[in-house]
Parts: C-alpha cells; structure tokens; sequence
C-alpha cells in the first residue's frame, strides 16, 4: 500500500521566517497529494493539493510542487504568521477510486511573534 | 460552505458500554463517509468507509462488530463502540465526501476515554 513520510515535528519559527515541511511518498500506480491543515480545536481543512505531475498547488501564500521524479510534495511558505501555527498533514489519494487517503504523522508549526 | 460536525466532541465512558459517535454533514449531502483514529502524535489511520445506504468497508485489521458504523442517511454517519475497553481510548475523526470531487471534508473530532 502508499505510505508518507513527513517531517517530524514540532517546528518552531519566528514570524517571517521561510517555512518548509517535507513531504514524500511511496505509492503505485498514479497517487494524488494533498496538504491539510488543523488549527487548534478545528477539524482537518484541505489546505491545497495536486493532480499531476509539476502541478502546483498554491493557497494562502503556502505552495507545494508535486514532483514525481522526487516523490515528493513539500509545503512552503515565504513568509509565515502567527495564525499559521496548525498541525499540518501530508495525504495521498491513489485514484483508484475509492476516495480514501494515506496520511503522514502530520508535523505541528507555531510562529511565535 | 461543507461543514461536518461531530458529536459528542468528548466522552467519557466505563469500560464494558458502549458509545455512540455521529458525524453530520451540514451543508452537503454525503454519499461517502470515513472514520479515522488518531492516537497521540501519530497519524490518522483509516478504520472504515461508509456509502450511504450499503454496509461499510473496515479496512484490515478492524474488528466490523466492534466498531459499528451505520450510514442511514447522506448526511448522517454513525460509529459506535461496542463494550468499550481502555484501549480503545482514542480521537475519532469521521470525514465526508460528495462523490463528486476527491476533496474529504473533516469533522472537528471526538475524544473517546474510556475508564
């Protein structure tokens, strides 16, 4: 089965900072990913995904490029905010159908001021 | 708009009850419905996916009579843990999709402690 492996947190920045949270999977077939995010006592929001190959998903100033050759689909933000502290989840779709998603551990960011 | 929300948002039960969990899409009819665990900083595992009007899909390794999980309507999911054990202590996540995107949409999560 597709597994995601994701950058261990937490992770801890000052307002401003660049961000990056590695993401990368292992899957067959043709796998769609997907970043989500959880702020504090909310549900999982899809934060933005991808469908094919070099696609990139971009919201809220956050951005993440699917790259087949890599397996991978990092999440980056320039210039992140105070409200960006969430927990944040790497998924992957198989397309097979079924809707269902694999997720990584997720990685918990806070910026502090 | 594509709300989902559960209930209760924590519970606290002795161990040998059973307890029930809803999951309700609010805005959007729901033809598919998914239930997650998540123990604590670990990610959300699949348990089961319910289409409305059939029976659910438990994913390997869950026990169906253990956890059931009834989708009587397409806005309503229900999961109940049957004579519950303090290893089922866990955060249960349900999620729903209208078929008609990839995208899942996630309720806000349930605490379930049992003593």
């Amino acid at each position: 089965g597709n597994s995601v492996t994701q950058m261990e947190g937490p992770v801890t920045l000052s307002e401003e900072a660049f961000l990056t949270i590695n993401c990368t999977y292992t899957a067959t077939g043709y796998p769609s990913p997907f970043w989500y995010v959880q702020y504090p006592g909310e549900g999982l929001q899809l934060l933005l995904k991808a469908t094919k190959a070099d696609d990139k998903g971009s919201n809220k100033g956050f951005e993440a490029t699917y790259r087949k050759e890599t397996t991978s689909f990092h999440l980056e933000k320039g210039s992140v905010q105070v409200s960006d502290s969430a927990v944040y989840f790497c998924a992957l779709s198989d397309n097979s159908g079924n809707e269902k998603l694999t997720f990584g551990t997720g990685t918990r960011l806070t910026i502090i001021p | 708009g594509a709300v989902v929300s559960q209930h209760p948002s924590r519970v606290i039960c002795k161990s040998g009850t059973s307890v029930k969990i809803e999951c309700r899409s609010l805005d959007f009819q729901a033809t598919t419905m998914f239930w997650y665990r998540q123990f604590p900083k670990q990610s959300l595992m699949l348990m089961a996916t319910s289409n409305e009007g059939s029976k659910a899909t438990y994913e390997q390794g869950v026990e169906k009579d253990k956890f059931l999980i009834n989708h009587a309507s397409l806005t309503l999911s229900t999961l109940t843990v049957t004579s519950a054990h303090p290893e089922d202590s866990s955060f249960y996540i349900c999620s729903a999709s209208s078929g008609s995107t990839d995208t899942q949409y996630f309720g806000p999560g349930t605490r379930l402690t049992v003593l």
